[in-house]
């Protein structure tokens, strides 16, 4: 069935420092990735998202890469503050419907 | 500009009982969908309305039902509660053939 799996489930860093979050999906018929930002209490936040069309995407400090022949996605954070500790979730979809969710990562930056 | 709102934050109920989840999406957006967050995990699909009628369904039982309204607003119904009901519900918006839900905060429910 269709799955997303999520690595790290935790991730420490130091402030300043990158952060790197890595996602596999199962159904190749995917072909848009969003990545999430949820802090405590709150729903999940919209960050960044790539389509299959393209390989990489940046904005400021996220970046987002695409691999659609191994099915890899992955977050990549520069530079990051202590305003970025959240958890976060990728996810993948076939269209606009259903997005299937991984199981998160909470990063601390620590200062 | 208000984004997706959802009412009430926090419920409580018995278990066998039933609840109606509420929530207005952002403006402009016309298609709601509902996910259910238990602890810990990711939010799993409940299922998508637009234009009134149910688009497509994730994997739950018949117990949990929806409606969507002219004015786009939707409620989440859940019959016959079970104590793993308990979960942070979201309802999230978007435009019929955009990309890039807007989740709101969630209702958090606790089936006791």
């Amino acid at each position: 069935g269709e799955n997303v799996e999520q690595h790290p489930s935790t991730l420490s860093v130091q402030e300043g420092d990158s952060a790197v979050i890595k996602c596999t999906y199962s159904d190749s018929a995917s072909n848009y990735f969003p990545w999430y930002k949820q802090e405590l209490g709150k729903g999940p936040q919209l960050i960044i998202d790539i389509r299959s069309n393209v390989g990489e995407k940046k904005d400021q400090r996220i970046a987002v890469t695409l691999n659609k022949t191994a099915k890899h996605f992955s977050l990549h954070i520069t530079e990051t503050q202590p305003e970025d500790s959240a958890v976060y979730f990728c996810a993948a979809s076939t269209g606009t419907y259903k997005y299937i969710f991984g199981t998160g990562t909470r990063l601390k930056v620590l200062a | 500009d208000a984004g997706v709102t959802q009412s009430p934050t926090h419920l409580i109920k018995t278990r066998g009982q039933q609840v109606t989840l509420r929530c207005s999406p952002k403006s402009g957006h016309d298609t709601v969908s509902w996910y259910q967050q238990a602890l810990g995990q990711g939010p799993q699909f409940i299922f998508q309305y637009y234009e009134e009628e149910e688009r497509q369904r994730g994997n739950f039982p018949d117990r949990f039902s929806g409606h969507q309204f002219p004015n786009y607003s939707s409620e989440l119904n859940v019959n016959a509660l079970l104590l793993g009901d308990s979960a942070l519900y979201l309802c999230a918006s978007l435009t019929a053939w955009g990309y890039g839900y807007t989740f709101g905060s969630g209702t958090r429910l606790t089936v006791v």
